[in-house]
């Protein structure tokens, strides 16, 4: 069965550094998104991507980050400059042309120190 | 912006016990899903359910979209059952799709 997958599963970094995770969304779907859930919260949206661009955004998505579709494949969230608050699991999700239906890969867990 | 309340927030069973869960969101949406999320972190997918009923095995769900309420029944509960399940509901693909606070759920053995 189709699945999205996600690298690293753990990545610790230390604050002010730069992090990309990756993501091979499900093959041919064409809608794609990040979400991040700080350890005990719920599921909070970061970003949504179509047609190689931005669709929407949450507040959370500021200037230090940043998505990309690099190839046909792959679809990255960069954080520039790593804060402490960034401590969180970033989860992956991609959906079908008009579903809107998700599916979500295992999650990236960055801990910043 | 849309807004998701999940009740209870918290629900402890004893094994063989059936619960209901409950998603209120405050606008017309066009997606509702229910996930799990298992003590893996893992968010497994339950239902996709904008309107009408689904089951599956022991789980069904029924979405009354006209008064903006999903509900999640569990039969039998299971100790496997045991997590965060969520609803998530949004407009559109391209929109993003909020989710509620969940509903933690521990079952017994």
């Amino acid at each position: 069965e189709p699945e999205v997958t996600q690298t690293p599963s753990h990545q610790v970094t230390q604050m002010g550094q730069e992090v990309i995770l990756r993501c091979v969304p499900i093959s041919n779907h064409l809608y794609f998104y990040w979400y991040r859930q700080i350890l005990g919260q719920k599921v909070e949206f970061l970003v949504s991507f179509y047609n190689n661009e931005i669709s929407e955004k949450s507040e959370i998505f500021d200037d230090q980050f940043s998505v990309e579709r690099p190839d046909g494949s792959n679809f990255t969230l960069k954080i520039r400059s790593t804060k402490l608050e960034d401590s969180a699991m970033y989860f992956c999700a991609s959906s079908g042309a008009g579903t809107g239906e998700l599916f979500f890969g295992e999650g990236s867990r960055l801990t910043v120190l | 912006g849309i807004q998701v309340e999940q009740s209870p927030p918290d629900l402890i069973l004893q094994e063989g016990a059936n619960s209901t869960l409950r998603c209120n969101f405050s606008d017309s949406v066009n997606n509702l899903q229910w996930f799990h999320q298992n003590p893996w972190g893992q968010l497994i997918n339950l239902f996709y359910i904008p309107s009408g009923t689904k089951q599956n095995g022991r789980l069904s769900a029924t979405t009354v979209a006209t008064e903006r309420y999903s509900l999640l029944y569990i039969s039998s509960s299971q100790t496997t059952d045991s997590g965060v399940y969520f609803c998530a509901v949004g407009y559109s693909s391209a929109s993003k799709i909020i989710f509620g606070s969940g509903t933690r759920l521990s079952i017994r053995p």
